[in-house]
């Protein structure tokens, strides 16, 4: 079935390092690619998405590229910030049935030292 | 916008006992979707609606659990005979689905269940 891989965490950085999260995905079809933000006592938010090959979706300084070739949708930001410390989560939403309903990756907590 | 609104935000309730959350979606949405969330994982999709019709459902959702949405616009999910295992946050999202496609999730702060 479908699924949805993502590096281990947490991730430890300091303030303005680079930041990468790897995420991997296994579909029967055409996934539409998503990355969910979930801050401290909230709910999920969505940071970005990408709906076809090589889109690249980007916010708030993330940006993701929908990689078909090697099934991926690594999260990066250049230069982060305390506030980004978070748990981040890869989805994806399969096309087929068009239910839109998402798969989940396990989440990676990302903590930003200043 | 109000986003979506999840009720009560914590529940704690003995091994055995009936509970029942409700989820206001966003108002212009017709669809809505429950999702259970463990500590360490990522949320699992249990079940979702469009307008009030139940049109898919996830084996993880035993017998013990109900839910509805009777006019298409608030849903409630009950859990019966509840066990310890049930314990965990449960999310409800919504979104708009229409010739143009299906929008992205939104979801609610969540429901934390704690069962004793």
């Amino acid at each position: 079935g479908n699924s949805v891989t993502q590096m281990e965490g947490p991730v430890t950085l300091s303030e303005e390092a680079f930041l990468t999260i790897n995420c991997t995905y296994t579909a029967t079809g055409y996934p539409s690619l998503f990355w969910y933000v979930q801050y401290p006592g909230e709910g999920l938010q969505l940071l970005l998405k990408a709906t076809k090959a090589d889109d690249k979706g980007s916010n708030k300084g993330f940006e993701a590229t929908y990689r078909k070739e090697t099934t991926s949708f690594h999260l990066e930001k250049g230069s982060v910030q305390v506030s980004d410390s978070a748990v981040y989560f890869c989805a994806l939403s399969e096309r087929s049935g068009n239910t839109g309903k998402l798969i989940f990756g396990q989440g990676t907590t990302l903590q930003v030292k200043p | 916008d109000t986003g979506v609104s999840q009720d009560p935000r914590h529940k704690i309730t003995k091994r055995g006992q009936n509970v029942t959350f409700r989820c206001d979606p966003i108002s212009e949405h017709n669809r809505l979707y429950w999702y259970r969330q463990t500590l360490g994982q990522g949320p699992e999709f249990l079940t979702y609606f469009q307008n009030e019709a139940q049109l898919e459902k996830s084996r993880l959702l035993s017998d013990r659990f109900s839910a509805e949405r009777p006019k298409g616009s608030f849903s409630t999910l009950e859990i019966q005979r509840t066990e310890q295992g049930d314990s965990a946050m449960y999310l409800c999202a919504s979104s708009l689905a229409g010739t143009g496609g299906i929008s992205p999730l939104h979801f609610g702060n969540g429901t934390r269940l704690t069962v004793t």
